[in-house]
């Protein structure tokens, strides 16, 4: 376990459903990201979040929202899907100090089928 | 932005053999380049990583080296075992001025330890 937890672990909804996916991490780290991996693409980065504030919004569109409530939890909101958003999505969570890198460490993700 | 390249996409080696797995990058700002392995039904974890400060860099039967000149970094796993069969990926990553930072991948290896 790399102390990243992601719900659900599988979710299938309709195009008109809303909703969320939650992360939380219990590594003490205070930056948290989206990746989206797709069959045959590389993941890409969807959003990031350093000490809460959103610092990178990747071109995602707007029907997936995030909210970082504090340094621990991630949630994605996600609302008028299309099919070609299914896909695994992965939380990640890094300790930024400022000063140099330092690793992202990843969660199960939670597999996503729009239908 | 930051493009990498991962070459093969599959890689098939007998048991106790050598792999090595190469990818490029695009942008000579990139610093920092961690090496993540996936199995199936989870998260990418972290392997080994290197910063551009350094040139080569070992954990056991792994090891990643970086030509900043030429752009490119190697991974090279001696000694293969069964458990070394997954998909392993490559990224880059550029740290910029403060705030976290994403990380741009490769499309990954799907590597295959023949007993």
């Amino acid at each position: 376990e790399t102390g990243v937890t992601q719900t659900p672990r599988h979710l299938v909804m309709g195009m008109t459903n809303k909703k969320s996916l939650k992360c939380e991490q219990h590594l003490g780290h205070n930056a948290m990201y989206w990746y989206k991996q797709s069959a045959k693409k590389p993941l890409e980065l969807m959003f990031v979040y350093s000490l809460e504030e959103r610092v990178e919004n990747n071109s995602v569109p707007s029907r997936f929202s995030p909210e970082c409530p504090n340094s621990s939890h991630l949630f994605l909101h996600l609302h008028t899907l299309q099919p070609e958003d299914s896909a695994l999505y992965l939380c990640a969570s890094s300790q930024d100090r400022g000063q140099g890198w330092y690793e992202q460490y990843f969660g199960p993700g939670t597999r996503l089928t729009v239908t | 932005g930051e493009n990498v390249e991962q070459h093969p996409s599959t890689l098939s080696v007998q048991e106790g053999d050598s792999a090595v797995i190469k990818c490029t990058y695009s942008d000579s700002a990139s610093n920092y380049f961690p090496w993540y392995k996936q199995e199936l039904g989870k998260g990418p974890q972290l392997i080994i990583d290197i910063r551009s400060n350094v040139g080569e860099k070992k954990d056991q039967r792994i090891a990643v080296t970086l030509n900043k000149t030429a752009k490119h970094f190697s991974l090279h796993i001696t000694e293969t075992q069964p458990e070394d069969s997954a998909v392993y990926f490559c990224a880059a990553s550029i740290r910029s001025g403060g705030g976290a930072d994403g990380l741009t991948f490769g499309k990954g290896t799907h590597l295959i330890i023949q007993p």
